[in-house]
This record gives C-alpha cells, sequence and structure tokens, in this order.
C-alpha cells in the first residue's frame, strides 16, 4: 500500500521568513495530493492540493510543488505569520475519492 | 461556512462495551469516511461509504467496526466490543462528488478505561 514520508517532524522559524515541509510517497499510482492543517482541538482543515497533471499550484502564501518523477511534493509558506501556527499533514491518494494516506505531521512554529 | 459536525467531542466507555460515534456530514456530500488518530501518530484511514454501502475499507476496520447512515444526515461508526487500543480522535470526513477534496469534522476523543 502507500507509504507517505514527511520531514520534518518539527520545524521552528522567524515571523517573516519562509517554511518548507517534504513529502515523499512510495505508489506511483497516487495522483492526489492535499495539504491539511490541524490546529490545537479541531480537525484537519485543507489549505491546498495537487493534482499529478500539475507541478505547482499557489494559493497566496502557499504554494505546493510535484515531482511526479522523484515522488515528492512539498509545501511553501511564505511570510509566515504566529497564526501559521499548526500541524501540517500532507496526504496521498489514488484520487480524491479514495483513502488518504496522510503523513505523520509536521508541527510547525512561527515565533514573533 | 458548511461544517462537518460530529458528537459527542469526547466519549469515555468501559472496555468491552458498544459505542457509536456520531457524525453530520456537509449536507449536500455524497461519500463519507471514518479515519482515526492515535495520540502521537499519524491520521490513520478507517472506512469511505458511497450509495449505502462501504465503497473501500483499512485492515483496521475489523468485524468489530460498522458504519450506518441511518437516516438523510447521519452518518455513524459503532465499535462493537471496545479494546484499549481503541482510545484514539475519530474523525468524520465528507465530500461533495469525486473530484472535490474531504472536509474533516473536528474530531471525536474516545477514550477506553
Amino acid at each position: 500500500g502507500e507509504n507517505v514520508e514527511q520531514h520534518p517532524s518539527t520545524l521552528s522559524v522567524q515571523e517573516g521568513d519562509s517554511a518548507v515541509i517534504k513529502c515523499t510517497y512510495s505508489d506511483s499510482a497516487s495522483n492526489y495530493f492535499p495539504w491539511y492543517k490541524q490546529e490545537l482541538g479541531k480537525g484537519p482543515q485543507l489549505i491546498i492540493d495537487i493534482r499529478s497533471n500539475v507541478g505547482e499550484k499557489k494559493d497566496q502564501r502557499i504554494a505546493v510543488t510535484l515531482n511526479k518523477t522523484a515522488k515528492h511534493f512539498s509545501l511553501h509558506i511564505t511570510e509566515t505569520q504566529p497564526e501559521d501556527s499548526a500541524v501540517y499533514f500532507c496526504a496521498a491518494s489514488k484520487d480524491s475519492g479514495y483513502a488518504l494516506n496522510f503523513g505523520k505531521g509536521t508541527s510547525l512554529l512561527v515565533t514573533p | 461556512e458548511p461544517e462537518v459536525t460530529q458528537t459527542p467531542s469526547h466519549q469515555v466507555t468501559q472496555m468491552g462495551q458498544e459505542v457509536i460515534l456520531r457524525c453530520v456530514p456537509i449536507s449536500n456530500h455524497l461519500y463519507f469516511y471514518w479515519y482515526r488518530q492515535i495520540l502521537g501518530q499519524k491520521v490513520e484511514f478507517l472506512v469511505s461509504f458511497y450509495n449505502n454501502e462501504i465503497s473501500e475499507k483499512s485492515e483496521i476496520f475489523d468485524d468489530q467496526f460498522s458504519v450506518e447512515r441511518p437516516d438523510g444526515s447521519n452518518f455513524t461508526l459503532k465499535i462493537r466490543s471496545t479494546k484499549l487500543e481503541d482510545s484514539a480522535m475519530y474523525f468524520c470526513a465528507s465530500k461533495v462528488i469525486n473530484n472535490q477534496p474531504q472536509h474533516f469534522g473536528d474530531g471525536t476523543r474516545l477514550s477506553i478505561l
């Protein structure tokens, strides 16, 4: 089955800096890659997703890149703010209708 | 913005007892999911449900688990005889059609004593 690895497990950045979280996946059939943000006491909230026919997608300060050949994808957050502090999960699946296989999560701390 | 609603937020149950976790998916959504997250571990898929039947399930989803959509709004997960290792956060998710993302509820924390 699909195995998603996520790094780093914790990340601390200064406000205004950029943060990058990386994930790799094992199943070449995976073609849908969402990123979720989880705040304390809340469920995962989708922040951006990308499909395998696209190499990059951007939404304001958040971008995701995908390298299908290398089977890795990354989340980039620019101009980080304290409210970006949360746990971020990457996931992969054959399609958005199928089971999401999650990474272990990255705890991001943005310090003022 | 419509939300997936889960109740209760925290459920405490004695080992061996049955427990039912409830979810109200977003009203026009057609695909429903349960995931769980053991403390400190990754979110794990349990089961997906579409058109009144299970469409996919993981190895975790054994005979002790069942799902039901008893009416037009609720989606439930039943654990027949709970074990200590069932203690986890259980998340319900739903989505409207096949190429749209899954939206998650805030979860039910299940504690087995």
